[in-house]
């Protein structure tokens, strides 16, 4: 199974500041020119949200303070500026391989 | 789109459970639909899918003893049966629409299950 591995597991970030949140794979999740890794926000008591597909692809009705990049292995959410509203958990998905596996979820946490 | 789910549920250890997961908004047969656990306070782990439209199911193999799935055409709902119910089972459950890449882009609200005598 592929491996994702988030850091920090929690981050305290100032309001109107950026927020940075890595996502690593034990291997490539690529696929056809493609980076099959999505990130996902997820509020106590709540569904998980999709934010960002494709690794760099927001989804529809997602603020553009929110932002994906990498490639392969090694991924990126940023948040900038994050807002108040922003205060949840972070996990990253790929779907390059069976089975899908998650990230171990990344906390934010306003300083 | 919108996935309903069943209501919570509270079940002896041993005991076996089927909770249910109500699609509308959308054609049924078209779309995977995924069933996720997240343990209080912990992370996601995919248990497996089921596809309407062939009926085709696929297990992560950590859950393939545990959990079973089916589907109703008729109402649009997809079930998981989860068998020999021990503490490590007492989670939330989420079911989840499979996106065009393999990203989960509509969820259930959960399903909370607790098992306790």
């Amino acid at each position: 199974d592929i491996v994702l591995t988030q850091s920090p597991a929690s981050l305290a970030v100032s309001l109107g500041q950026r927020a940075t949140i890595s996502c690593r794979a034990s291997e490539s999740v690529d696929s056809y020119g493609n980076s099959f890794m999505h990130w996902y926000q997820q509020k106590p008591g709540q569904p998980p949200k999709l934010l960002i597909y494709r690794a760099s692809n927001l989804e529809s009705g997602i603020p553009a303070r929110f932002s994906g990049s990498g490639s392969r292995t090694d991924f990126t959410l940023t948040i900038n500026p994050v807002e108040a509203d922003d205060v949840a958990t972070y996990y990253c998905q790929q779907s390059n391989e069976d089975p899908f596996t998650f990230g171990s979820g990344t906390k934010l946490e306003i300083k | 789109v919108q996935l309903q789910q069943s209501g919570a549920e509270l079940v002896k250890p041993g005991a076996s459970v089927k909770l249910s997961c109500k699609a509308s908004g959308y054609t049924f047969t078209e779309y995977i639909i995924h069933w996720v656990k997240q343990r209080s306070g912990q992370g996601l782990e995919w248990i497996g899918w089921f596809y309407p439209g062939s009926g085709s199911i696929k297990y992560n193999e950590k859950f393939k003893d545990k959990a079973t799935l089916t589907a109703d055409k008729s109402s649009s709902t997809v079930y998981m049966e989860l068998s020999r119910l021990t503490s490590e089972d007492s989670a939330v459950y989420f079911c989840a629409r499979h996106g065009h890449y393999g990203n989960y882009d509509y969820w259930g609200q959960g399903t909370t299950l607790t098992v306790s005598s």
